[in-house]
């Protein structure tokens, strides 16, 4: 099976733009999670979906937005970048159906806000 | 709320030689338990978890770790450690009302020397 993907690996935007991260679960996967990378807070959850609708929300502001499609694949959006927001960002698929299920994360995007 | 420590930002162990990576664990009730690697510019993948039963899980790569409820912990082992195991390694608790979400460690890293 094919694993996690994200597109694109890496961005570069400055101050004040939008950015659209996309990622694509495992087959089968109905679950997908966001989690934000820093050096200086760690792995941090963004927020999860499942079944086209979000199901738990970190502690993020409102800047931070996701969506699911129908096939699972979802994306994550963030709007009036600020330089705090570079970091790596990652999705992670699950069945979803269950607290004991295991997430297989994505290889990420780096993106850096100049 | 669940939170997870891993009191050791670096652990340093020769190749060989038996390694220990420690996480403790505070969460209500029952306790889902994660260990995840992370190499250099990639993702983390998944090494192992606990769910329930048996208190000694054994993952991928030769690793294994013990569930101990009374002293809250969940550390990482591996009876002989490779140069390739140097890496970022996590640990993360779910619990029984987030959905799919993690709560990860600061992360330890492990170097392992020739």
């Amino acid at each position: 099976k094919a694993g996690v993907t994200q597109t694109p690996r890496y961005l570069i935007k400055t101050r004040g733009q939008q950015v659209t991260l996309s990622c694509s679960p495992i087959s089968g996967h109905r679950s997908v999670s966001w989690y934000q990378q820093t050096p200086g807070q760690g792995l941090q959850f963004l927020f999860e979906y499942f079944s086209e609708t979000q199901r738990n929300k970190g502690n993020f502001p409102g800047r931070f937005s996701g969506r699911q499609f129908s096939n699972s694949r979802s994306e994550m959006n963030v709007s009036t970048l600020e330089l705090g927001d570079s970091a790596l960002y990652l999705c992670a698929s699950s069945p979803g159906g269950t607290g004991t299920d295991t997430q297989y994360f994505g290889p990420g995007t780096r993106l850096t806000v100049l | 709320a669940q939170s997870v420590a891993q009191p050791e930002d670096q652990v340093n162990v020769a190749e060989g030689n038996p390694l220990t990576v420690k996480c403790t664990y505070s969460v209500s009730g029952n306790p889902y338990l994660f260990w995840y690697v992370q190499y250099p510019n990639r993702g983390l993948q998944f090494l192992l978890k606990y769910i329930t039963g048996d208190n000694l899980v054994k993952g991928s790569y030769g690793f294994e770790a013990e569930f101990n409820k009374s002293q809250t912990s969940f550390h990482l082992k591996k009876p002989s450690a490779l140069v390739s195991d140097s890496a970022l390694y996590f640990c993360a608790v779910r619990d029984h009302t987030g959905f799919q979400k993690l709560v990860f460690g600061t992360g330890t890293r492990l170097l392992v020397s020739p």
